[in-house]
């Protein structure tokens, strides 16, 4: 039982260049979520998915898109990454309570 | 919008003291409000609370919810070094929509 895990941990982008994040939960949640963290700001919602085939925006999704391919998967896409994506990104999924991965560092140069 | 907001947004004391972080809510549809904190990685899972007056507790942290003032407290007693964290608190939604505040950053010093 890994939880929720997500790849990969660390990644640096140029500008205008894409890349998307990996999200995988085993505990048969419906609810996933993709969150931001930046100093000063705590978690910042981007998209979450309340089950699987649907999604919904979070109070800050300009220039991400997300997928949810099945109710294990929920991925996060950055079409044309921007230096105010540099962040720490957090997928969670929830039950009872909200279970975190590990967080992906982002730098976009 | 819903929005969390915490206070204070930082906070030293030293190691045996007792610690008060606040959270307060503005909601449409609330559920419940859940406690995190947050050493170095990603948050774990403190407390959830849906009833209003009923404390939560575990060991030397307790919670507790007041859906007339829309807030709660997360108290800590005899402060130790490794509770040394942020503590971030988060207001769920009917839409299954989970907003965190900015978080307490919490520093014990020995």
């Amino acid at each position: 039982n890994a939880g929720v895990t997500q790849t990969p941990k660390f990644q640096v982008l140029k500008t205008g260049q894409s890349m998307t994040l990996q999200c995988a939960q085993d505990m048969n949640h419906n609810s996933m979520y993709w969150y931001r963290q930046d100093p000063g700001m705590g978690l910042r919602l981007i998209y979450y998915s309340a089950s699987e085939g649907t999604t919904d925006k979070g109070e800050v999704p300009n220039g991400y898109n997300v997928s949810r391919l099945n109710k294990r998967e929920f991925s996060l896409r950055l079409e044309s990454a921007a230096p105010s994506q540099t962040s720490v990104y957090f997928c969670a999924s929830a039950g009872y309570e909200q279970y975190f991965g590990p967080g992906t560092r982002l730098t976009v140069t | 919008e819903d929005k969390v907001v915490q206070s204070p947004l930082s906070l030293v004391v030293h190691e045996g003291d007792t610690v008060t972080l606040n959270c307060s809510y503005e909601v449409t549809n609330f559920r419940s409000l859940l406690w995190y904190k947050q050493e170095k990685k990603a948050p774990t899972f403190l407390f959830m609370l849906t009833s209003s007056g009923i404390e939560k507790k575990s060991g030397r942290l307790s919670s507790i919810l007041d859906k007339k003032e829309l807030s709660s407290i997360l108290n800590i007693t005899a402060t130790q070094t490794g509770d040394s964290a942020i503590y971030l608190c988060a207001g769920t939604w009917g839409d299954q929509k989970l907003v965190f505040g900015q978080g307490t950053r919490l520093t014990i010093n020995p």
